[in-house]
């Protein structure tokens, strides 16, 4: 299985700032004849369940608000957020779909310093 | 819209049986793979099985294969898990998601249900 390993595990930062997370998995997510990393970001805030961000690694799911973006290639990907808004908090979640099973990261919370 | 309602959880004892349900609407049901995700309370996401648009695909994680079966009724855009020989680890909200494209295994899952808890106690 491809173990997916975000860091950090809980993040406070200030309105307005940057927020970066990193999401490390396990082998390549990489696929090599289309040049697309099977990688996903999903937000899921309190009593909700989880929301799709981006897929592709990059590609921002349609009404996801331009702040929100995804970069890396192979095994190390980040989620930023450019300008921290209050409705922000939440755990943010890294999932690979390159193998089954499909495997989660364990979550990043996202707290407001 | 697309939308997605779980139902069937609840309270089972150790070594019982549930099984779940997932009412779709919102989109042509049978060209889309779906999935089953689960959280336990306070915990991270774990992927549990899928299915392919026509069902003739299934596949499981390693912790419920031979226990938990997906299936699907395309007529009635309804997904379903029958659980059986449960466990208490096996205690978490269970997600239905929606494939987000149209592709034979899920990749990534979009939309999701608002869960349903089942709960393994004696």
């Amino acid at each position: 299985d491809i173990v997916m390993t975000q860091s950090p595990d809980s993040l406070a930062v200030s309105l307005g700032e940057r927020a970066t997370i990193s999401c490390k998995s396990s082998q390549n997510v990489l696929y090599s004849s289309d040049n697309k990393n099977f990688l996903a970001w999903y937000q899921q805030k309190p009593g909700q369940p989880p929301k799709l961000l981006i897929y592709w690694a990059s590609t921002r799911e349609s009404g996801v608000p331009d702040r929100f973006s995804g970069s890396g290639s192979g095994t190390d990907f980040t989620l930023t957020i450019s300008s921290l808004q209050a409705e922000d908090v939440a755990v943010y979640y890294c999932q690979q779909y390159y193998t089954t099973p499909r495997t989660f990261g364990q979550g990043t919370k996202l707290e407001i310093k | 819209e697309v939308q997605l309602l779980e139902s069937g959880g609840g309270l089972v004892q150790p070594g019982g049986s549930l099984r779940l349900s997932c009412t779709a609407s919102g989109f042509t049901f049978s060209s889309y793979a779906m999935s089953w995700v689960r959280q336990a309370p306070g915990k991270g996401l774990e992927w549990v099985s899928a299915i392919s648009g026509r069902g003739g695909s299934t596949y499981y994680a390693d912790s419920v294969k031979g226990r938990f079966t997906i299936s699907r009724d395309n007529s009635k855009n309804t997904l379903y898990l029958q659980m059986s020989s449960l466990r208490a680890e096996d205690t978490a909200v269970y997600y239905c998601a929606k494939g987000g494209d149209t592709s034979e295994l899920v990749r990534w899952f979009d939309p999701w249900g608002q869960g349903t808890l089942v709960t393994v106690s004696s």
